[in-house]
């Protein structure tokens, strides 16, 4: 069984700090998504990450796939309290093609 | 608006009693897929439908059951459900084959289900 594994589960910081949010695996991923749930709603893509090495912006959030294809880490820079959700990180299985979730880790950040 | 619409949002039920989750969507997408989400565990994939008439399990199958009859609708049925079904459910789609590393899912705004 394929498994990806969240680090942290759970973030409580205050405005203004820096976090980064690991997903870890040791399969490898043709692509590798984020994205952030909010309360009393679905998830929604952020990013799709395809190339290793790859770096992506997003405003304050930076997204990076490991050059192996296996990790992917998620910065968000200055957070603000509009950041606190769920993130989740999903990876697309090179082998069977399927999309596999991550646990996620829950971000909230105080003003 | 593009959107999945899950019904009910909520809802509260006993222990056997049938009941049956829809999801539409008006996007034309043809790969459709329901997940259950626990604390813990992410999101786990219970069934999807590449196109109409093909459905098939995914990785928590079990006590569940799906058709796709239209293009638009994958309704989530739950037989003779269980607290260990107890879960929030969503809905998601996608154009084409959901294997592409390009293509995105759109999700649901979920549905909280309780069995008593």
């Amino acid at each position: 069984t394929q498994l990806l594994e969240q680090s942290p589960q759970f973030l409580s910081i205050q405005e203004g700090e820096n976090l980064t949010v690991y997903c870890n695996s040791s399969s490898v991923f043709s692509s590798l998504q984020w994205y952030r749930q909010e309360p009393g709603e679905g998830p929604v893509l952020l990013v799709t990450v395809v190339t290793g090495g790859e770096v992506k912006k997003l405003k304050r959030l930076t997204f990076q796939f490991g050059d192996a294809r296996k990790d992917s880490s998620l910065h968000i820079t200055a957070a603000q309290p509009g950041d606190t959700g769920l993130y989740l990180c999903a990876g697309r299985s090179s082998n069977t093609g399927k999309l596999i979730f991550g646990q996620g880790t829950t971000l909230q950040v105080k003003p | 608006e593009a959107q999945v619409t899950q019904n009910p949002r909520y809802l509260i039920t006993v222990t056997g009693k049938k009941l049956t989750v829809t999801c539409s969507q008006n996007m034309n997408h043809e790969y459709m897929s329901w997940y259950r989400q626990d604390p813990g565990l992410g999101l786990r994939q219970i069934y999807y439908s590449m196109n109409v008439e093909v459905t098939d399990k995914g990785d928590v199958p079990e006590g569940y059951k799906v058709s796709r009859k239209e293009k638009r609708n994958f309704p989530l049925i739950l037989e003779s459900p269980s607290p260990n079904q107890t879960s929030l459910y969503f809905c998601a789609s996608s154009y084409g084959d959901s294997r592409s590393g390009a293509n995105v899912l759109t999700f649901g705004a979920g549905s909280r289900l309780t069995v008593l």
